[in-house]
């Protein structure tokens, strides 16, 4: 079985601060995880993955994520956050050894203040 | 590269009617798509998985007769919704991904249908 937590409903901070957002995850095995980014009134888009090597990935917008294995987390992350970066953001994960189905988590949206 | 394209982006309709979706892959070859529908609340909900060729497989819950799911090309699926009523009305997506050659591919969203049932 595999699943996802997104810990927060809801991430505030100002523009020009750091961001973080949370997930914790759970396999069996050993982990595909992925970031995907919902802008209203649209499907998800696929922000970066962790397949295997360096733990920390860069993806799409500047945005990048850490695999920690001991925490099985994947904590989104951003230097430097921009109003335009608001959102509803996805963690999904899916066991390696599991072609099918990903497990996506229940979403937090991150609200960017100027 | 990777564009999923769905269609209608929105139906308004009356009870009882049947509703169709389409779903295509524009630049890769879809072998595995999913459908999802989204509550107001955010969460996604898994309704069914599909292979090119093969019959869709459902979550536990979701009436396969009312939700009818035909993936019969690479880069085409489609969902029907029959005989829908208000309780059908949601906000539902599909997602195509690509497994040929690797297992670690991400999957490629539709910008969503907006269904209301009237």
């Amino acid at each position: 079985a595999q699943s996802v937590a997104q810990p927060e409903d809801q991430v505030n901070v100002a523009e020009g601060n750091p961001l973080t957002v949370k997930c914790t995850y759970s396999v069996s095995g050993n982990p595909y995880l992925f970031w995907y980014v919902q802008y209203p009134n649209r499907g998800l888009q696929f922000l970066l993955k962790y397949i295997t090597g360096d733990n920390l990935v860069k993806g799409s917008y500047g945005f990048e994520a850490e695999f920690n294995k001991s925490q099985t987390s994947f904590h989104l992350k951003k230097p430097s956050a921009l109003v335009s970066d608001s959102a509803l953001y996805f963690c999904a994960v899916r066991d390696r050894t599991n072609a099918g189905k990903s497990t996506f988590g229940d979403g937090t949206t991150l609200t960017v203040k100027p | 590269g990777a564009v999923v394209s769905q269609h209608p982006s929105r139906v308004i309709c009356k009870s009882g009617t049947s509703v169709k979706i389409e779903c295509r892959s524009l630049d890769f070859q879809a072998t595995t798509m999913f459908w999802y529908r989204q509550f107001p609340k955010q969460s996604l909900m898994l309704m069914a998985t599909s292979n090119e060729g093969s019959k869709a497989t459902y979550e536990q819950g979701v009436e396969k007769d009312k939700f009818l799911i035909n993936h019969a090309s690479l880069t085409l699926s489609t969902l029907t919704v029959t005989s829908a009523h208000p309780e059908d009305s949601s906000f539902y997506i599909c997602s195509a991904r690509d497994d040929w050659g690797a297992s670690n591919q991400p999957q490629h969203f539709g910008d969503g249908t907006r269904l209301s049932i009237l």
